[in-house]
């Protein structure tokens, strides 16, 4: 079973900065079946990208995603007040599929 | 609009039973596969299982394998979960969520509701 680990837990940064998010695999994963999503208190998850570098329909382009093999970054340009919220990575394999452990990007 | 609306969730007793059903509208529900997804209070996202669009094939999550039974109706454009044998740890919002499209590369939820809340205690 393919564990995802994200890093690092939080991060804490203010509108206007720049966020880099790392999701690492246990083993080599495919690039098609790595998804991230971010989810706002309350609300349900939204998916930002798919096949690790596809930004979703309505994704605004500060967000993108890259990575390979086991490491795969999700990357924020520039911080808008509404980008806090808790990211996960979620690979799809043959038992399914499994998400990170999320990181918290929080306002400093 | 494409929605998504879960409901069936409530209080339940360790050892008892509950269906959630998820209520699908403003696409062709008939052409996706469909998951359960479930978030424990404070924690993070645990996928419970999956169903292709025509119910050829089942997953399920290690934690619930053989006591949850994930169906659909496509006549009625409806996704369940029946859950038995709860236990406290099944506690949890549970959000059924639309799989990418069935001739896609990828695999991705891009639809979600907005969740029902199961509560396991005594």
């Amino acid at each position: 079973e393919i564990v995802l680990t994200q890093s690092p837990g939080t991060l804490s940064l203010s509108p206007g900065d720049r966020a880099t998010l790392s999701c690492r695999a246990s083993q080599s994963v495919s690039s098609s079946y790595l998804a991230w999503y971010h989810q706002k208190p309350g609300q349900a998850p939204r998916l930002l990208i798919y096949g690790a570098s596809s930004r979703a329909t309505g994704i605004p382009d500060r967000f993108s995603g890259s990575g390979s093999g086991t490491d795969f970054t999700l990357t924020i340009s520039r911080l808008e007040p509404e980008d806090f919220a808790v990211y996960y990575c979620q690979h799809y394999g043959s038992s399914g599929y499994t998400f990170g452990q999320g990181t918290k990007l929080e306002i400093k | 609009e494409v929605q998504l609306v879960e409901s069936g969730g409530g209080l339940v007793k360790p050892g008892g039973s509950l269906r959630l059903s998820c209520a699908a509208s403003g696409f062709t529900f008939s052409s996706y596969s469909m998951n359960w997804v479930r978030q424990a209070p404070g924690k993070g996202l645990d996928w419970v299982s999956s169903i292709t669009s025509s119910s050829s094939y089942i997953y399920y999550g290690d934690s619930v394998k053989g006591r949850f039974t994930i169906s659909r109706d496509n006549a009625k454009n409806s996704l369940y979960l029946q859950m038995n044998s709860l236990r406290a740890e099944d506690t949890a919002v549970y959000y059924c969520a639309r799989e990418s499209p069935l001739l896609s590369s990828y695999s991705y939820m891009d639809v979600w509701g907005k969740g029902t809340t199961v509560t396991v205690s005594s």
